[in-house]
């Protein structure tokens, strides 16, 4: 049973590009969850998203991030008009049931240049 | 706001020594996990503990949840090097949000 995977795992990007990062839960897995994380910090909460439906997008920056969960597919997080300063490692993760027990992904560690 | 605070937030021992680490909220909760991220990974799910007060044992690892299940504490016995990682807990029902976690360095 293939865990969540993340691709890709490195991607660079020049500033003002668009960064699409993909994100593929475990099999069976509905609930899906993105992070960011900093070196040396904890992972900071983007969006929890459920097959087609964005249930809670708090942590995500209202502009030039979105995110979706399509039907079929994987999710897509998508930063538009890249910055340095969205330089960072994005984690995605996946579970059965809502709010509990995630599984994570290897990260995607985007680099702005 | 914090709902999950973690303490201590570094943490830098000698192998051989027992450490323990804590998970605190003002909230109670149905069930809380506890993961451990390596460098350059993503975090892995240790243990979910669900009963207030229930003790589960991984190997070296003791995990406890309180009694009123707004708090747990992770307790590493006889630390080694491979401890090394970033300790995060979840609380079930805040949408997966973590604590800010505690960075474990053992020096061998």
């Amino acid at each position: 049973n293939a865990g969540v995977m993340q691709n890709p795992r490195h991607l660079v990007r020049r500033r003002g590009q668009e960064a699409r990062l993909r994100c593929s839960p475990m099999k069976g897995h509905s609930h899906v969850y993105w992070y960011r994380q900093l070196p040396e910090e904890g992972l900071k909460f983007m969006v929890y998203l459920q097959k087609e439906n964005i249930i809670d997008e708090s942590g995500m920056p209202k502009e030039r991030f979105s995110a979706e969960f399509p039907k079929e597919g994987p999710s897509i997080l998508r930063i538009q008009q890249v910055v340095r300063g969205d330089s960072a490692a994005y984690f995605c993760a996946s579970s059965l049931k809502a709010n509990t027990e995630a599984f994570f992904g290897q990260g995607t560690r985007l680099t702005v240049v | 706001t914090q709902l999950l605070e973690q303490s201590p937030q570094f943490l830098s021992i000698q192998e051989g020594e027992n450490l323990t680490v804590y998970c605190n909220s003002s909230s109670v909760f149905s069930s809380l996990q506890w993961y451990r991220q390596e460098p350059g990974e993503g975090p892995v799910l240790l243990v979910t503990v669900v009963t207030g007060g229930e003790v589960k044992k991984l190997k070296r690892l003791t995990f406890q949840f309180g009694d009123a299940r707004k708090d747990s504490s992770l307790h590493i016995t006889a630390a080694q090097p491979g401890d090394t990682g970033l300790y995060l807990c979840a609380g079930e029902g805040l949408d997966m949000r973590f604590g800010a976690g505690t960075r474990l360095t053992v020096k061998p």
